[in-house]
């Protein structure tokens, strides 16, 4: 079983500035890694696919990269609405934990 | 416009049966391949079932394998989750989900239902 593992598992950082969110693949995954936002009461949102492809209407500032075992989401410039709960996923299959990015 | 509505969710006590729907509208459902999520109370996802579009490749989480049964019903554009033996331990909101799969072989869910909340308890 592949295990999905995210950091840091809270993220403080002002509006404006960058984030830089980290997702590890216990074996190598190739680039079937995701990522979503979660907004408390929401259901999660696709931001990322195929590592590194932005899902319909994700604005510039999601970035996706890696591939293999080593995963970053980058937001380039936090805005007030990006604060959230960010996870990747395995293919269709394995979630990580989780990072709650706050403002700081 | 892509919908997906789980229905079925409630209060059950420990070792109680649940069946959970999922009404799919907007896209050919027979040409997708289905999820369940969930997720406990302030806690994160956790990926529960798989379900190919034809219904012939099903996958579980070690967690609820033996336990738990996901089907569709192409005809009906209905996804569906038999609970079987329920812990305490799978409270939650339960999310019918989308899976996409692009020209690469990549995965991902493109669309979640509202989610439906079941809770397991005496």
């Amino acid at each position: 079983e592949i295990v999905m593992t995210q950091s840091p598992a809270t993220l403080s950082v002002s509006p404006g500035e960058r984030a830089t969110l980290s997702c590890r693949a216990s074996q190598s995954v190739s680039s079937n890694l995701a990522w979503y936002q979660q907004k408390p009461g929401q259901a999660p949102r696709l931001l990322i696919y195929g590592a590194s492809t932005r899902a319909t209407g994700i604005p510039a500032r999601f970035s996706g990269s890696g591939s293999g075992t080593e995963f970053t989401l980058t937001i380039s410039s936090l805005q007030s609405e990006d604060f959230a709960v960010y996870y990747c996923q395995l293919g269709p299959y394995t979630f990580g934990q989780g990072t709650k990015l706050e403002i700081k | 416009e892509v919908q997906l509505v789980e229905s079925g969710g409630g209060l059950v006590q420990p070792g109680g049966s649940l069946r959970l729907s999922c009404a799919a509208s907007g896209f050919t459902f027979s040409s997708y391949e289905m999820n369940w999520v969930r997720q406990a109370p302030g806690k994160g996802l956790e990926w529960v079932s798989y379900i190919s579009s034809s219904g012939s490749t099903i996958y579980y989480a070690d967690s609820v394998k033996g336990r738990f049964t996901i089907s569709r019903d192409n005809a009906k554009n209905s996804l569906y989750l038999q609970m079987n033996s329920l812990r305490a331990e799978d409270t939650a909101v339960y999310y019918c989900a989308r899976v996409d799969v692009d020209s690469s072989g990549h995965h991902c869910i493109d669309y979640w239902g509202q989610g439906t909340l079941v809770t397991v308890s005496s």
